[in-house]
């Protein structure tokens, strides 16, 4: 079955970009979506079909996906983006999705 | 404005069954499917398969295969999601989300989550 790699963890200062990578064999060639979940709440989707905003998530959210490595990239961080984040990819030979291991974000 | 809506916190003993609901509104709900996705106490997110609302297919996870049943009630819009045979390791939080099913969509939609405890 289809794996993908996330670091457990991204440490950021406030104001600055940080990077969460998704590692995956070939995951270029798949459509990526990324999750927000705080504490106690229920994932939020921030990244569709690789690079796309839902309505209501700030441009300083966006995404890249090529070769082997997808990325989450958040600018300016503020305090309120501390948070787990999981990619996501759909495994087409069985049409299972899989979710990375996920990320947490910490704003120092 | 979409809406998954489930239902309330269980607790269960080894072996017995729990059923989720999910009620969805403010679209179509034979258009999407539905998807359940669990996450065990400061674990990660793990896919547990999805139902087409349109005409019930589905299609679960390796590791649940037999163990676990999701329906639907076109009639109600609501979603469900049985897993039998429970164990500890089944204590989670449930959610549902909408998808479009045969697509590489994302969720973009999720319930609140259901608490399900195990335990004797």
């Amino acid at each position: 079955s289809y794996v993908l790699t996330q670091p457990p963890s991204v440490s950021v200062a406030p104001g600055k970009t940080a990077r969460i990578t998704c590692g995956g064999n070939n995951i270029g060639s798949k459509s990526v979506h990324w999750y927000q979940q705080k504490p106690g709440q229920a994932p939020v989707l921030v990244i569709y079909y690789d690079s796309d905003r839902p309505s209501g998530i700030p441009e300083r959210f966006s995404g890249s996906n090529s070769g082997n490595t997808a990325t989450l990239t958040i600018s300016r961080v503020e305090a309120g983006d501390e948070a787990d984040y999981y990619c996501q990819v759909w495994d087409s030979s069985s049409d299972h999705a899989v979710f990375g291991g996920g990320t947490k974000l910490t704003v120092l | 404005q979409v809406q998954l809506v489930q239902s309330g916190a269980e607790v269960k003993k080894p072996g017995a069954s729990v059923k989720v609901s999910c009620k969805a509104s403010g679209y179509t709900f034979t258009s999407y499917g539905i998807s359940w996705v669990r996450q065990a106490p400061g674990q990660g997110l793990e896919w547990m398969g999805w139902i087409s609302a349109y005409n019930g297919n589905t299609n679960y996870a390796q590791k649940l295969q037999g163990r676990v049943t999701m329906t639907t009630d076109t009639s109600t819009s609501t979603a469900y999601m049985e897993l039998r045979s429970l164990r500890s390791d089944d204590t989670a939080v449930y959610y549902c989300a909408r998808v479009v099913v045969g697509a590489t969509t994302a969720f973009d939609y999720w319930g609140q989550g259901t608490l399900v405890t195990v335990s004797s």
